[in-house]
Order: structure tokens, then C-alpha cells, then sequence
């Protein structure tokens, strides 16, 4: 149980170009979602903290006119990169906590590859 | 800020050997640590994790040492095998948000 998928897995795009990514709890409803964004050998970032049906919360530097956050429902949320650059490349992963579970416990999703040419 | 970060960037082993990594954080109100696991493209894996009222806990191969003291977070990983190499990660949660430490590259030879 508490599988998160994401897809795609991977994708490449020119730069320019806007690109979706999708985040989805397989097996049980999330409530809320989060994304993270890691560059080659570094950590991992939180970008934005999203909850089903409302505005998502974004961490401090994260535009969030460039990372559209859409949390529609309770098993999916989807991040948009808007007119994407090549510093925009990065892997992005998102993460979704399960409904009435406690707060501290997230389930990972193994992560999106964006390139932007 | 608050921060989570780690000791070595590196660490390599030979096959068999117990490993420790380690992680220091700065924020006296996490009550919450996780350790995960990263392979290379992929996401997160959980390894272990342990509350602040603990200072020891004890999985398959693994034990997370917890000195609130000191804030200082260990992974001990019994008889390495090669099918350990990756990156490993302390996090620490306050609530819900996570914040991530720097990472470790473990790397097992054979």
C-alpha cells in the first residue's frame, strides 16, 4: 500500500515550452501533497505544500506564477513549469501525505527528470 | 535558519563492514527523524525513523542513534552489502513540513 506515482518519469522540452507533471496516490487518498525539487548532487528542496482544494502554500523563493500548483482532488496534483528554462532542469519529486494518518508521515514518489534544452 | 545537515559527504566501505552516517540538526523542537534511502533517479525510499522521546531504535540492519543533547542523528548499517550504495538522507519534522540534511553517498565495495 501508499504507493505515489509520477508521471512522466522523464521528460525533455525546449526551452520556452510549459511542462506537467503529474503526482498521484495510488492506493489511498491524500490529502495533501508536496513537491520538492533536487539538483545533481544535492538535497532535496521543498518547492510548495499543497492541500485538496485550495491554494498551495509555496516555500520562500519558489515563484509560484513559474510553478502552477493544481491539487484537484485527493488523489491527484499536478505541477505545471511555465515557459520553462534550461535552469529549470532539475529532478522533481512529489510526496503525499494519507488522510487521517499523522501529520509527519509522507509517501515519495520516485521523482520526474525534466530537461530543458 | 533552521537546518539539517550531515558530517561526510562520502563514505566508502567494503562489503561485509558496518557503516555509520551521521547528521547534525539545529532546530531543538524537531520531534521527528526519518532516514531515507536515494538510488540514483529515483525517489526517497524510508529506511527508519525515530521520535524525540527515543534515543535508540532498532530495524532490519539498521539502528538510529538519537543524542538530543548534542542534536546529533546516526544510521548504523549492519554487514553492508553493495545493495546499500546510495545516497542517504536525515530529515526532520517538526508538524508536517520535512527538511532534508545534505546527503551521504555511501558506497560499498565489494
Amino acid at each position: 500500500g501508499a504507493v505515489v506515482s509520477q508521471h512522466p518519469s522523464w521528460v525533455i522540452c525546449k526551452s520556452g515550452t510549459s511542462v506537467k507533471i503529474e503526482c498521484r496516490s495510488l492506493d489511498f487518498q491524500a490529502t495533501t501533497m508536496f513537491w520538492y525539487r533536487q539538483f545533481p548532487k544535492q538535497s532535496l528542496m521543498l518547492m510548495a505544500t499543497s492541500n485538496e482544494g485550495s491554494k498551495a502554500t509555496y516555500e520562500q523563493g519558489v515563484e509560484k506564477d513559474k510553478f502552477l500548483i493544481n491539487h484537484a482532488s485527493l488523489t491527484l496534483s499536478t505541477l505545471t513549469v511555465t515557459s520553462a528554462h534550461p535552469e529549470d532542469s532539475s529532478f522533481y519529486i512529489c510526496s503525499a501525505r494519507e488522510a487521517q494518518k499523522p501529520l509527519d508521515t509522507q509517501y515519495f514518489g520516485p521523482g520526474t527528470r525534466l530537461t530543458v534544452l | 535558519g533552521e537546518s539539517v545537515g550531515l558530517h561526510l559527504p562520502t563514505l566508502s566501505v567494503q562489503e561485509g563492514d558496518n557503516s555509520i552516517i551521521n547528521c547534525a540538526y539545529s532546530n531543538s523542537a524537531s520531534d521527528y527523524f526519518i532516514w531515507y534511502k536515494q538510488e540514483s533517479g529515483k525517489g526517497p525510499q524510508f529506511i527508519i525513523d525515530i521520535r524525540s522521546n527515543m534515543d535508540k531504535r532498532q530495524g532490519q540492519r539498521v539502528t538510529v542513534l538519537l543524542n538530543k543533547t548534542v542534536k546529533h542523528l546516526s544510521l548504523q548499517i549492519a554487514a553492508t552489502q553493495p545493495g546499500d550504495s546510495a545516497v542517504y538522507f536525515c530529515a526532520e519534522t517538526s508538524g508536517s513540513r520535512l527538511t532534508f540534511g545534505e546527503g551521504t553517498q555511501l558506497t560499498v565495495n565489494p
